[in-house]
């Protein structure tokens, strides 16, 4: 995952708003994913934004890409205890766009 | 639908010892995937399989082998198992469409002494 660059560690307190950030590489990659991981699980797709687009929105998530500065980020409302995990982004590479490339995860601890 | 399994869910080798990792999947999906994680490195491509009958390499395919026994199973050996091999392991499968949304399996920690 060395091409996809995440922070490693976010703190957050209920009810405010995290913000993850995420830096990548390869600007052919049509999809640009986030995954989450819960404790003790495998990861499952949080939300993704296509390339052409610059924000998508999906109830509490916001996701922004800039393009030109291969930059993308995971805006969470109302940030809730539910909501501690490991969050990866991740750029799909590769024929077909058949594998992901993923950055080291952010964990994100939420404070009651 | 179980989704994608993967046994063990835990296994300690001794260096030198050989080992397979199961995983399968019941949603009929033609790729499947497997992954390493490591802490702060995100997840690490091992191998994977475009469909039934093939194999290749990803990021860090040396000390492992693959097998696509069908298109519900890919299992993972390690020859010979060495402690820098300890680690997480993950089976994941997806469907062929343009969204590469992978379905992971629980995972296996493996640790090599």
């Amino acid at each position: 995952g060395e091409d996809v660059e995440q922070s490693l560690f976010l703190s957050v307190r209920e009810g405010d708003s995290s913000v993850i950030n995420c830096t990548y590489t390869d600007s052919s990659s049509t999809y640009l994913y986030w995954y989450k991981q819960e404790p003790g699980a495998g990861l499952q797709l949080l939300t993704y934004i296509f390339s052409n687009m610059d924000m998508k929105q999906d109830q509490r998530l916001t996701v922004l890409l800039n393009k030109k500065d291969k930059h993308l980020s995971l805006r969470i409302a109302d940030t809730q205890t539910g909501d501690s995990a490991i969050y990866f982004c991740a750029e799909s590479r590769g024929a077909a766009g058949n594998k992901l490339t993923f950055g080291g995860g952010t964990r994100v601890l939420v404070k009651p | 639908n179980a989704g994608v399994t993967q046994t063990p869910k835990f296994q300690v080798l001794k260096t030198g010892q050989s080992m397979t990792l199961q995983c399968a999947q019941d949603m009929n999906h033609n790729s499947m995937y497997w992954y390493r994680q490591d802490p702060g490195m995100g997840l690490r491509l091992i191998y994977y399989s475009a469909s039934e009958g093939t194999t290749d390499k990803g990021e860090v395919p040396n000390g492992y082998n693959v097998s696509r026994l069908n298109k519900r199973e890919f299992s993972l050996r390690l020859e010979s198992a060495a402690p820098s091999q300890t680690s997480v392991y993950f089976c994941a499968s997806r469907e062929d469409r343009v969204l590469n949304e992978q379905f992971f399996g629980p995972g296996t920690r493996l640790t090599v002494l």
